[in-house]
């Protein structure tokens, strides 16, 4: 049982470079969320996506873009690394935005940009 | 907009100790609220989901309460013990946050032997 499985696990990038983050669930839910952790500012929404084919800024999306490729998959790019960009990365999904269910989390990437 | 506090920050306790943590949160109107453990370096694993019709969830040494109407959750651990040392975060899903998880910021424990 996998649940929400991110890659890579960590990452160095230098400033400028661009990535993608991968993220895939197999509980065949419905939503699927992109977040930011940083040290004493919690996790903050980047983007979401209600269901396949959608997708909405959360918010702190400068930066960042998503592609929901399919009902499992959801990735978020970084176009132009910036060391402001350093943070630990979580995909998260859920059955539906609007059915009360538990949220699960992926174990998170660790980017650095120097 | 929904925002999430956890209070406190952080708490170091000796071993055995029953603990309280607590949320509070801003827009009463709610689906549910989680509670999350984050080992350093490591993702968040989910603990208890309470369900806004209910007033506790028990798991273990762990039970989780919540007051809707006055827009708090307590997260009760007893007899407290090393292995429980983490960040333990609170998310909150409702209309008032797009019915998204909103994330307090984390209340920080040691429980020392």
């Amino acid at each position: 049982n996998a649940g929400v499985t991110q890659t890579p696990k960590f990452q160095v990038l230098k400033t400028g470079q661009s990535m993608t983050l991968q993220c895939a669930q197999d509980m065949n839910h419905n939503s699927m969320y992109w977040y930011r952790q940083d040290p004493g500012m919690g996790l903050r929404l980047i983007y979401y996506s209600a269901s396949e084919g959608t997708t909405d800024k959360g918010e702190v999306p400068n930066g960042y873009n998503v592609s929901r490729l399919n009902k499992r998959e959801f990735s978020l790019r970084l176009e132009s690394a910036a060391p402001s960009q350093t943070s630990v990365y979580f995909c998260a999904s859920s059955e539906a935005l609007q059915r009360s269910t538990e949220a699960f989390f992926g174990q998170g990437t660790r980017l650095t940009v120097v | 907009k929904q925002e999430v506090t956890q209070i406190p920050a952080a708490l170091s306790v000796p071993e055995g100790e029953n603990l309280v943590l607590n949320c509070s949160f801003t827009d009463s109107a709610i689906y549910n609220l989680q509670w999350f453990r984050q080992d350093p370096g490591k993702g968040l694993t989910s603990l208890l989901l309470i369900q806004s019709s209910q007033r506790e969830q028990t798991s273990g040494r762990l039970n989780a309460s919540l007051d809707k109407s006055s827009g708090r959750s307590t997260l009760y651990i007893a007899a407290s013990q090393p292995g429980d040392s983490a960040t333990y975060l609170c998310a909150v899903r409702g209309p008032g946050g797009s019915y998204i998880p909103t994330f307090g910021r984390g209340t920080s424990l040691i429980v020392h032997p």
